[in-house]
């Protein structure tokens, strides 16, 4: 079964940093960009990041909220993703999804979803 | 940049058509044929149900299409059921390499 598991959600206080993991299987991650999506509470969704493919460079992109602050990385030896969250602040509380892209080079479609990791950053 | 504007809600009755629109600008929406829909129900996580404009993934009904005029993408759902009741968001991806997401759009079946 194609699967995502996200981890590493909690409650921290502002100006903390947090590691989320993603853990992928039942398909070749290796092969897969993968793309981070958030949601606070009542709100929609939001664009967080994307991690491209090893055979794209590995490279990434962030959206301007998070930039300079969020950090993706992957480890395909062991099929997770990762995103560094420093420098957190109250307005980052959020449900954090990850999502495969079924494209490599580029984000634009997100074709499987984690269950999402709800991040609380309160005083 | 600013988020895709979506109608905040829209209703229909079942086995009827409803579209929901999508406006960008000539730097996301109207300069790629990038756009994605996706369906989302209360404490679930989003599903891909249109990318690339109009094409469907496997395993979602045809009663889903989308399609694109300019920097307005739409995604129509025909025949609508119970179970299409439910949060609705486009995304396109950008000249700055990002993704946007629309505000999204909640569907209510009467």
């Amino acid at each position: 079964e194609v699967q995502l598991v996200e981890s590493g959600g909690g409650l921290l206080q502002p100006g903390r940093s947090l590691r989320l993991s993603c853990t992928a299987s039942g398909f070749t991650f290796g092969g897969y960009a993968m793309t981070w999506v958030r949601q606070a509470p009542g709100k929609g969704l939001e664009w967080v990041g994307f991690i491209r493919s090893r055979t794209y460079g590995g490279t990434t992109e962030y959206g301007a909220s998070v930039k300079g602050r969020f950090t993706i990385s992957r480890d395909d030896s062991k099929s997770i993703a990762y995103l560094q969250m420093n420098s957190l602040k109250i307005e980052d509380t959020a449900v954090y999804y990850c999502s495969r892209d079924a494209s490599g080079v580029l984000p634009r479609a997100f074709d499987i979803w984690g269950q999402g990791t709800m991040v609380t950053v309160s005083s | 940049q600013s988020a895709l504007t979506q109608p905040a809600s829209v209703s229909g009755s079942p086995g009827q058509s409803i579209t929901i629109s999508c406006t960008g600008t000539s730097s996301d929406i109207g300069g790629y044929d990038y756009v994605s829909w996706y369906q989302q129900h209360p404490v679930k996580a989003p599903q891909l149900m249109i990318y690339d404009v109009s094409k469907r993934p496997s395993g979602v009904s045809n009663r889903f299409s989308g399609s694109k005029s300019g920097s307005t993408a739409s995604l129509t759902i025909s025949g609508l059921q119970a179970e299409d009741e439910a949060h609705y968001y486009c995304t396109s991806y950008t000249s700055s390499k990002i993704v946007l997401f629309g505000g999204g759009t909640k569907l209510t079946v009467l």
